[in-house]
């Protein structure tokens, strides 16, 4: 069974840099048509796309926080990790990541861990 | 424009059928899908390429995309189906978008 789980501070302070963890289990990113995406969801607001990194190194990050953002994988851990500089206020929710399948337009995120909530404090 | 646009919510009575919207240019150029959230869970696939559904999913939920407008349709709905849906495809421009999302009751 497909697993995926998220670690890294529940509390970061204005200004600092978000380092989250996302660990897998029963998939490799060595493996061709593989990607991992990170997903954030402020209390009582809807998804955001942030970040999607490939099996063959491809990175792709959301328009509005690309400046922000770093995605990077260590495929001897399984794991993926994202960086997001200057952290704001509004940056609090929920952070999922999940393992996305499909190809070109035909893209879908099958399994979803199960998310760590980050409060960014002034 | 590579926004999806739903409405924020709907009520449907127990056993009728729910369609929910997701439109947004030319989505029907592209493939949606769809995820149901509960209440302090993570999002599930309910469906995928427009119109398939993921193993475990119930044969009540289907899906359809054409135009600038994906539906998902969930009929004889049930008192557990009620939650939020998310309509999500893939852009050229802008690679993953979500819709806004609208929260399903069943009352």
């Amino acid at each position: 069974q497909v697993t995926l789980k998220e670690s890294g501070p529940a509390l970061v302070k204005a200004t600092q840099t978000l380092t989250l963890t996302c660990t897998f289990s029963e998939f490799s990113l060595i493996t061709t048509g593989m990607r991992v995406s990170w997903i954030r969801q402020p209390p009582g607001k809807a998804l955001e796309w942030l970040a999607r990194i490939d099996w063959d190194d491809d990175k792709f990050y959301s328009t509005s926080l690309k400046t922000r953002l770093t995605i990077s994988k260590d495929t001897s851990k399984n794991q993926v990790v994202l960086t997001m500089t200057n952290m704001d206020p509004v940056d609090t929710a929920t952070y999922y990541c999940a393992r996305g399948s499909g190809d070109g337009y035909n893209f879908f995120f099958d399994y979803w861990g199960q998310g760590t909530l980050v409060t960014v404090s002034s | 424009s590579s926004e999806l646009t739903q409405p924020p919510s709907l009520s449907v009575s127990p056993g009728h059928t729910a369609s929910i919207t997701c439109s947004g240019d030319k989505l029907g150029d592209k493939y949606a899908c769809w995820y149901q959230q509960k209440p302090g869970q993570s999002p599930v696939l309910v469906i995928y390429q427009d119109s398939k559904r993921p193993s475990g999913i119930p044969e009540r939920f289907s899906g359809s995309n054409s135009g600038n407008t994906a539906t998902l349709t969930i009929r004889g709905t049930q008192a557990m189906d009620e939650a939020d849906y998310y309509c999500q495809a893939w852009d050229s421009s802008t690679a993953v978008v979500f819709g806004g999302g609208t929260k399903l009751t069943v009352l």
